[in-house]
């Protein structure tokens, strides 16, 4: 089957860095995706990733290996906002999107 | 400002009753979705649609129906039929084709609670 890890809450204190780390097992690849979501809200697109490596956005990167079913998301110099959920879904052989149960980040002063 | 609309927010709905929770769009995307999101799980897709008057079952249809008559609109009919409706909602659309084409954009999201 086709299956999507990623830790259920983590936390860490504001001006710090953290790793998100999403493990994934399909039936093809076609992207894997990272998403925010703020509690009761609409989850908002932050990365995609296709080709193995790191992608730099402001203070969030997503790194990829295809080889290793693996990503994570980094967040650096962390803000009070930045409480959330990440979600990391991957697009598999016929585009379908496959969800991980996603990540609820707690920061801390 | 180009979005996606989802209303109610919040319903509240007896057992036994059919509900229908709206989505409009204006961001001029062929594809739209629903899913449902419970906690500690996955979002988990009900029904898609690539273009007007077509659509396809996700991996929980049951208990759900849907209508795509305009491409802005992808409403979600809640059903008696389905046993455990309580959660939350969310409408999203994309665009089709390309590496950009599974990027969604979601709606806010509707919480339905069954008393």
């Amino acid at each position: 089957g086709q299956n999507i890890d990623q830790p259920t809450e983590m936390t860490a204190t504001e001006g710090a860095i953290v790793q998100i780390n999403c493990t994934y097992q399909t039936s093809g690849f076609n992207g894997l995706f990272w998403y925010q979501q703020h509690a009761g809200e609409a989850p908002t697109f932050l990365s995609y990733n296709v080709l193995d490596g790191l992608e730099e956005k402001g203070r969030f990167s997503s790194f990829l290996s295809r080889s290793k079913g693996y990503s994570y998301l980094l967040l650096k110099e962390l803000q009070m906002k930045d409480s959330a959920s990440y979600l990391c879904a991957v697009s598999d052989s016929n585009y379908q999107l496959i969800w991980g149960a996603g990540t609820k980040l707690i920061i801390k002063p | 400002d180009g979005g996606i609309t989802q209303s109610p927010k919040y319903l509240f709905r007896k057992e036994g009753q059919n509900v229908t929770l709206s989505c409009e769009q204006n961001l001029n995307h062929d594809a739209m979705y629903w899913y449902r999101q419970d906690p500690g799980q996955g979002l988990r897709l009900i029904y898609y649609s690539q273009i007007v008057n077509d659509f396809q079952k996700g991996d929980i249809a049951e208990g759900y129906s849907v209508s795509r008559e305009k491409k802005e609109s992808f409403p979600l009919t809640v059903t008696s039929a389905q046993k455990n409706p309580t959660a939350f909602y969310l409408c999203a659309s994309s665009g089709t084709g390309g590496t950009g084409a599974n990027v969604l954009t979601f709606g806010a999201g509707s919480r339905l609670t069954v008393l």
